[in-house]
């Protein structure tokens, strides 16, 4: 199985302030990564996939680069409701797997 | 429009079973694949297994001596059952619809059931 390490596991930062989550995959996934954000009693939801083809209804401060084993996820201009926690997930190969997670905190 | 829930029950005692159903709306199963992951408390996300739409199945393999998957296309319904639970099988339980655009990705989730496996 693919392994996918993503960092930094915690992230704090202001409302405007732009940030960087990665995700290492351990042998290339070529540009099959997804990124979902996951918050409290609301269903996880799919940001990007395709490493950085964004999701009907995302908004266009998000953005996701890179291919083969190191990918990025930027969401620019924070908003409020971009708090929560972040996976990975590489989808070139089955089984689908997943990073560990990133928790983006209000600094 | 597209939904899942997930429901059953929210304790489990030790070594028994676990039986949780995965009901949809919006979407024909014998059209989309449908999967299940879990996260433990505090922890991340770990694909446990699909239902394939034509009606097949296949596992996390570290799970699939104790996994099973079903569905009732008629009920719109898709089933896991996984027996021999221990106290780390204490997780939330999501089912998941597959994108078929690339796929082995998840457009839409359930909200996820927390099960307690505990005396």
């Amino acid at each position: 199985d693919v392994q996918m390490t993503q960092s930094p596991s915690n992230l704090a930062a202001s409302p405007g302030e732009s940030v960087s989550i990665n995700c290492k995959a351990s042998k290339s996934i070529s540009k099959y990564l997804a990124w979902y954000q996951q918050k409290p009693g609301k269903a996880n939801k799919l940001l990007i996939y395709s490493g950085s083809t964004l999701q009907s209804g995302t908004p266009s401060r998000f953005s996701g680069s890179g291919s083969g084993t190191d990918f990025t996820l930027t969401i620019r201009n924070l908003e409020p409701e971009d708090f929560g926690l972040y996976y990975c997930q590489q989808h070139n190969e089955y089984p689908p797997t997943f990073g560990s997670g990133t928790k983006l905190e209000i600094k | 429009q597209v939904q899942l829930m997930e429901s059953g029950p929210g304790l489990v005692q030790p070594s028994e079973t676990l039986s949780l159903t995965c009901t949809v709306s919006g979407f024909s199963l014998t059209s989309y694949n449908v999967h299940w992951v879990r996260q433990p408390p505090g922890k991340g996300l770990e694909w446990m297994g699909v239902m394939w739409s034509g009606g097949s199945t296949d596992y996390n393999s570290a799970l699939k001596s104790r996994l099973s998957i079903s569905r009732d296309t008629s009920k719109n319904q898709v089933f896991l059952k996984m027996n021999s639970l221990q106290s780390e099988d204490t997780t939330t339980y999501y089912c998941a619809r597959e994108d078929t655009t690339v796929g082995y990705y998840f457009d839409y989730w359930g909200q996820g059931v927390m099960v307690t496996v505990s005396s």
